[in-house]
């Protein structure tokens, strides 16, 4: 079983704060994508970070996957309240198309 | 739009019982997966399959089984229902190596 450990569990902030949120694994994944999912609903993908050392950005949110494809940070800039939510990490392994899940980022975001 | 269908949104069973949890998917994905989702544990993986017929133990596989006799249909099976299966399942289904896409989810809650 390839872990993935996320941290912090639990993150409460103000309204413009900025924030990261990590993905931690010792082992490596061919990609690794970050979900958000909203009480009542299924998690629903953010982006997909694939080559070592990849740095993409969706508006506010800036993803990062380690050099060596073991870790992945998740930044937020200027946090809205419309951020809250849980922010949950998968990896892809090498040995085929098993997706593993991180335990989640509980945000709550406050105005 | 890509949609994953799970049969029901709530479901109370009494232990002991053999319960039946199907997902449909229309986009013609080779993988599908069921995950339970219980607080502070993240997504768990119980099952997936990468074709028809196909099935391979995710990490919590004991106490269920899976069948995919359609590629469209995956659904989760379990045989005795306990207290401790008491959860939310979520299913998925993704072409290889992209995005898993989510159902809304079954709350399903074991008396």
């Amino acid at each position: 079983t390839q872990l993935l450990e996320q941290s912090p569990q639990f993150l409460s902030i103000q309204e413009g704060e900025n924030l990261t949120v990590y993905c931690n694994s010792s082992s490596v994944f061919s990609s690794l994508q970050w979900y958000r999912q909203e009480p009542g609903e299924g998690p629903v993908l953010l982006v997909t970070v694939v080559t070592g050392g990849e740095v993409k950005k969706l508006k506010r949110l800036t993803f990062q996957f380690g050099d060596a494809r073991k870790d992945s940070s998740l930044h937020i800039t200027a946090a809205q309240t419309g951020d809250t939510g849980l922010y949950l990490c998968a990896g892809e392994g090498n040995a085929g198309n098993m997706l593993t899940f991180g335990g989640g980022t509980r945000l709550m975001v406050k105005p | 739009d890509v949609k994953v269908t799970q049969s029901s949104r709530y479901l109370v069973k009494r232990t002991g019982e053999k319960v039946f949890l199907e997902c449909v998917q229309d986009m013609d994905h080779e993988n599908m997966f069921w995950y339970r989702q219980d607080p502070g544990l993240g997504l768990r993986l119980i099952y997936f399959s990468y074709d028809v017929k196909m099935k391979e133990k995710g990490d919590i596989p004991e106490g269920y089984s899976v069948s995919r006799e359609k590629k469209e249909r995956f659904s989760l099976i379990l045989e005795s229902a306990s207290t401790n299966q008491t959860s939310m399942y979520l299913c998925a289904s993704s072409l290889a190596g992209r995005e898993a896409f989510f159902g809304q989810g079954t709350r399903l809650t074991v008396v």
